[in-house]
């Protein structure tokens, strides 16, 4: 079992959607973070997160570590969001990556 | 905004051939790392190094993968002997005043070809 589970594995939604995607994991972790891939391969780091919710933007993170689960919510969504969506846990000093979300917005 | 600066962008090397890929972490950072994406999986942690030594690594990073500081600036990952397996997207990343979670910054990634 992959110690960080994500949902859905692709996602489709036009424009103007509220999207959520959701990650599990199942090992005690220092934090989390949610990070984006677009096609060209590079990752940038949205969200880092240890209790509670961020915001930034359109792009609001949640965490509860009780019950070991986040969501990734972006609200209005455009097609400039189209990318890879992933959730990495902290441990140590490494990160434990999720498969990823392919979000594709259609206008 | 701070960049990590991977180079090169793109390497195709002969099956059996030593390599080296480059990096040059965010200046004030203390923590780097190397990763790495097999076409089609996920990112894959390599190793983590902190004060100039090894503070993690996976079990992926065997006896052919080495890592160094040379300098101030840059941050090398080492292939000694690649095999075909080895190809894949090649991250540094590097983060924390802070600590190891902080400010988790990735370079542009090379794309690393073993034929």
């Amino acid at each position: 079992k992959n110690e960080v589970e994500q949902s859905p594995q692709n996602l489709t939604a036009q424009e103007g959607e509220f999207i959520t995607i959701n990650c599990s994991y199942s090992v005690g972790i220092s934090a989390l973070h949610w990070l984006q891939q677009h096609p060209g391969g590079g990752i940038v780091s949205l969200f880092m997160l240890s209790s509670g919710k961020k915001k930034h933007g359109r792009l609001i993170a949640t965490i509860n570590i009780q019950e070991k689960h986040s969501s990734l919510h972006i609200t209005a969504s455009h097609p400039r969001d189209s990318a890879v969506y992933i959730c990495a846990v902290a441990r140590g000093s490494r990160l434990t990556f999720g498969e990823g979300t392919q979000l594709t917005v259609n206008p | 905004e701070p960049e990590v600066t991977q180079t090169p962008s793109h390497q195709v090397t002969q099956m059996g051939q030593e390599v080296i890929l480059r990096c040059v972490p965010i200046s004030n950072h203390l923590y780097f790392y190397w990763y790495r994406q097999i076409l089609g999986q996920k990112v894959e942690f390599l190793v983590s190094f902190y004060n100039n030594e090894i503070s993690e690594k996976s079990e992926i990073f065997d006896d052919q993968f080495s890592v160094e500081r040379p300098d101030g600036s840059n941050f090398t990952l080492k292939i000694r002997s690649t095999k075909l397996e080895d190809s894949a997207m090649y991250f540094c990343a590097s983060s924390g005043v802070k600590g190891p979670g902080y400010g988790y910054t990735f370079g542009s990634g090379t794309r690393l070809t073993v034929v």
